[in-house]
């Protein structure tokens, strides 16, 4: 069962350090969505994203914060010089097209943990 | 504002109960409405769709009222597995979760 695939399930930074985040859609979709989830609060839509081209990144931070769906390969978030208030769960879902009612699916998240 | 609100609860119920949950948005522009499960450090689980003519999937039914903005989601015959935080989402290519509500089953 192809499911949404993120990787790392966990990933430990220093303050500083760069965060790497993958996300490989469900076969057959081609649109990726991110959202951050922090402790004890709701998911937080970040960027929204087709092969190659960024739809909307409304609610990605203006800084250190950077998303890209490449032609070939997985989605990455991409977190630079990570501080603690970065640390969260990072979820990826995907969705076969922009038709209203469909569906997004959710990958297991990625688990950032900023020491 | 948020975009969807929910009440966040907890809403402590025995089993067996009947128990709803309601949510309003604010975007009226919004297409497409759902209810999804999120299990405590899980990811957030498709519960169902959510349509003006309302819909039923076995013990849970939910309903779209467009003119007040409001989505509901009724659950039946409440069961301990059921314990979970129930999300209200809207939007139409841009999907908005709200902050959920937490549903405890009592045996």
């Amino acid at each position: 069962n192809a499911g949404v695939m993120q990787n790392p399930r966990h990933l430990v930074r220093r303050r500083g350090q760069e965060a790497r985040l993958r996300c490989s859609p469900m076969k057959g979709h081609s649109h990726v969505y991110w959202y951050r989830q922090l402790p004890e609060e709701g998911l937080k839509f970040m960027v929204y994203l087709q092969k190659e081209n960024i739809i909307d990144e409304s609610g990605m931070p203006k800084e250190r914060f950077s998303a890209e769906f490449p032609k070939e390969g997985p989605s990455i978030l991409r977190i630079q010089q990570v501080v603690r208030g970065d640390s969260a769960a990072y979820f990826c879902a995907s969705s076969p097209d922009t038709n209203s009612g469909n569906t997004i699916y959710f990958g297991e998240g990625s688990w950032l943990t900023v020491v | 504002r948020k975009e969807v609100e929910q009440d966040p609860g907890p809403f402590n119920v025995p089993e067996g109960a009947t128990v709803a949950f309601n949510c309003t948005y604010s975007n009226s522009a919004s297409q497409s409405f759902f209810w999804y499960r999120q299990d405590c450090r899980k990811e957030p689980k498709l519960l169902m769709s959510v349509y003006s003519s309302g819909n039923e999937d076995g013990r849970f039914t939910a309903q779209l009222n467009r003119a007040s903005q409001y989505i509901s989601l009724l659950i039946r015959d409440s069961k301990l597995s059921d314990s979970a935080t129930y999300l209200c989402v809207s939007g139409t290519y841009k999907y908005i979760f709200g902050t959920g509500t937490r549903l405890k089953v009592l045996a």
